[in-house]
């Protein structure tokens, strides 16, 4: 079974501090990871993906990869009201395209202005 | 920017009914997806399809679950006889080879109600 597990939160943080998102996942063998954002009723919205251990920036996220720890996880810098949201974490286990993503259950981010 | 599109965007139907929804993936795209997500429940992967065909399938995506890309353009999910438990939001995506190949990209979703 593959398990890809998050916080469900809710997660609660004020505006303009750095929300930080975390997932395990259990399968040594994964190969990409990603993170999603979902809003209420929507659908989930790419934010990142990372590959390789380490950090990955994109403007405002952070995103942190040790595949030793089987462990990734997400940080939002300078947090607004409009990135409250559902966070999905999603693993592949091929380092190939058109392999079915795993997902998490989410954790819900309430950024309070 | 080129996006997944998807209709309808709310299908109700009685249990038993052969439903068809359809997506158009990006354009340039190769690779399709069937996700569904039941209410309150994570995203859950149903089928992969590349040069027509399916790539990948999991156990959810049984008999009464098929495929098709009937054109150039069009992707399509068929359940041939719905159950109430197939009550959810049914999200197209697709992705590679170009870009970023492994990263997939969602349409809005069709929500399916089952009555």
């Amino acid at each position: 079974q593959k398990e890809v597990e998050q916080n469900s939160g809710p997660l609660s943080v004020p505006e303009g501090a750095i929300a930080s998102l975390n997932c395990t996942y259990s399968d040594r063998g994964s190969q990409s990871f990603f993170w999603y954002r979902q809003y209420s009723g929507k659908s989930p919205e790419l934010i990142m993906s990372i590959y390789s251990n380490g950090d990955k920036e994109d403007g405002r996220f952070t995103a942190q990869l040790n595949k030793a720890s089987q462990y990734v996880s997400l940080l939002i810098r300078d947090s607004q009201p409009s990135d409250s949201a559902t966070y999905l974490c999603a693993v592949t286990l091929q380092p190939t395209t058109g392999n079915q993503f795993y997902f998490g259950t989410g954790t819900s981010l309430t950024v309070i202005p | 920017e080129p996006e997944v599109t998807q209709t309808p965007s709310h299908q109700v139907t009685q249990m038993g009914q052969e439903v068809i929804l359809r997506c158009v993936p990006i354009s340039n795209h190769l690779y399709f997806y069937w996700y569904r997500q039941i209410l309150g429940q994570k995203v859950e992967f149903l089928v992969s399809f590349y040069n027509n065909e399916i790539s990948e399938k999991s156990e959810i995506f049984d008999d009464q679950f098929s495929v098709e890309r009937p054109d150039g353009s069009n992707f399509t999910l068929k359940i041939r006889s719905t159950k109430l438990e197939d009550s959810a939001m049914y999200f197209c995506a697709s992705s590679g080879p170009s870009g970023a190949p492994y990263e997939q990209y969602f349409g809005p979703g069709t929500r399916l109600t089952v009555t």
